[in-house]
């Protein structure tokens, strides 16, 4: 098991186009977790699951953002129309009982 | 969520020992103190996690006076390897939300 994997790990997109990134969590870790890093800020919650039910979703997540995980294994983010604020490194994280393992992240530029 | 309050930036020479002060004044009867360590382009990775007194693993030390309003995090003889920015998160265990400051950005210098 090489740890959390995120794809891509770099993504340049025009404004208003829409991005999808996934990840694959450690395969017996039953949460997912993705956190959303600005320059120079630490990660911030924006979502995460258990097995493939949703459980919490931050404020941070607008209506243009959608996460899913549908067989409780990967999961994806999807960001319709994005805006130039949208740039930041999204990163997913796994875990099983309390101890995390992140990934490392995929980079978003909104040009 | 207790905050926390930790240096912004702190340089040190390879071969010293390393001392990361956090201070979290509203810190919960339930609430643990985790220290995370982050490098560019990677996410964060997991020090070391305390409750009271002190804990030491293969990579740091931590110590947690018993008003537990305070922590630090040690790093013996720190190499340039060591250069990342260090997050101390308090919350209680199975709280599915970290909740990261800005954390303090280390430079070892050689």
């Amino acid at each position: 098991d090489t740890g959390v994997s995120q794809d891509p790990r770099h993504k340049i997109t025009k404004r208003g186009q829409n991005v999808t990134f996934r990840c694959d969590p450690i395969s017996e870790h039953n949460r997912l977790y993705w956190y959303r890093q600005t320059l120079g800020q630490g990660p911030e919650f924006l979502t995460y699951f258990q097995n493939e039910a949703q459980l919490e979703k931050s404020r941070l997540l607008s209506d243009r953002f959608s996460a899913e995980r549908p067989k409780g294994s990967f999961s994806t983010l999807e960001i319709q129309r994005t805006e130039q604020g949208d740039s930041a490194m999204y990163l997913c994280a796994s875990s099983l009982a309390y101890a995390y393992t992140f990934g490392s992240g995929t980079r978003l530029t909104v040009v | 969520l207790a905050k926390t309050t930790q240096p912004i930036s702190m340089d040190s020479y390879e071969g010293q020992e390393v001392n990361i002060t956090c201070s979290h004044n509203n810190i919960a009867t339930n609430d643990y103190i985790t220290w995370y360590q982050q490098f560019p382009s990677q996410g964060p990775r997991f020090i070391i996690q305390g409750y009271k007194t002190k804990v030491t693993n293969e990579v740091a030390s931590l110590f947690i006076p018993a008003d537990r309003k305070s922590s630090t995090l040690s790093l013996p003889r720190v190499s340039l390897s060591d250069t990342a920015v260090y997050y101390c998160l308090v919350g209680a265990k199975g709280n599915e939300k970290l909740t990261f400051g800005t954390g303090t950005r280390l430079t070892i210098i050689p």
